[in-house]
């Protein structure tokens, strides 16, 4: 079944703003990743985090990982219009594979 | 080819037909998966494949059976397709299962 569910389901901001979408999970973790998803395109890796991490950077991406609540977060600092899309976070559970969330679709508003 | 190619890029198929989703990846990953993606329902995985010689079921494996005869192909046959199969198909390969995958640019399979 599926382990991640993100929040919000959308979110809608002005360019510049910053942006920030959560990931719960169930079960432990040895890492969680962050993907994203252009429209009627493949999915894209942009992150990943080991469960012995509690942040990590890349670019203008944060992600948080607090595995006592089970929980992850993907910030994207000053939005710009080119990253409208869809945000999943995907778990690997100690099976050698990925459990993805439903996502979050986020629109940026020039 | 660079990266990960799917074959075809859509079709429309009668119900009862028997059809095969191509996947190669040309990156030498050990690992690779096929997933479908529903609206509302994210990612789901169907098969995968830690390594050439094995395959494994994930979360939807009926309806669908894969095969892996080699490193580069990773292909997904519906025996008898149903309307319910109508969705975007996704494969997916990694170096090692758990690590960061690579994705194709999806087939996207309508059902009669």
């Amino acid at each position: 079944s599926q382990q991640g569910e993100e929040d919000p389901q959308a979110l809608s901001i002005q360019e510049g703003e910053n942006a920030t979408m959560n990931c719960s999970y169930k079960t432990s973790i040895n890492n969680l990743q962050w993907y994203r998803q252009n429209s009627g395109r493949g999915l894209v890796h942009l992150i990943l985090i080991r469960s012995n991490e509690r942040e990590k950077h890349s670019g203008r991406l944060r992600v948080t990982l607090d595995t006592s609540k089970k929980s992850s977060s993907l910030l994207i600092t000053a939005s710009r219009a080119a990253d409208t899309a869809s945000y999943f976070c995907a778990t690997d559970h100690n099976d050698y594979k990925l459990s993805f969330g439903a996502g979050t679709t986020v629109t940026v508003r020039a | 080819i660079a990266g990960i190619t799917q074959a075809p890029t859509s079709q429309i198929l009668a119900a009862g037909r028997r059809m095969t989703l191509r996947c190669t990846q040309d990156m030498r990953h050990n690992a690779m998966y096929w997933y479908r993606q529903d609206l509302g329902l994210g990612l789901r995985l169907i098969h995968y494949s830690n390594t050439a010689g094995t395959t494994g079921k994930g979360e939807v494996p009926d309806g669908y059976s894969v095969s892996r005869a080699n490193t580069d192909d990773f292909p997904l046959t519906l025996a008898s397709a149903v309307p319910s199969q109508t969705s975007v198909y996704f494969c997916a390969s990694s170096p090692v299962g758990g690590d960061e995958q690579f994705f194709g640019p999806g087939t996207r399979l309508t059902v009669l």
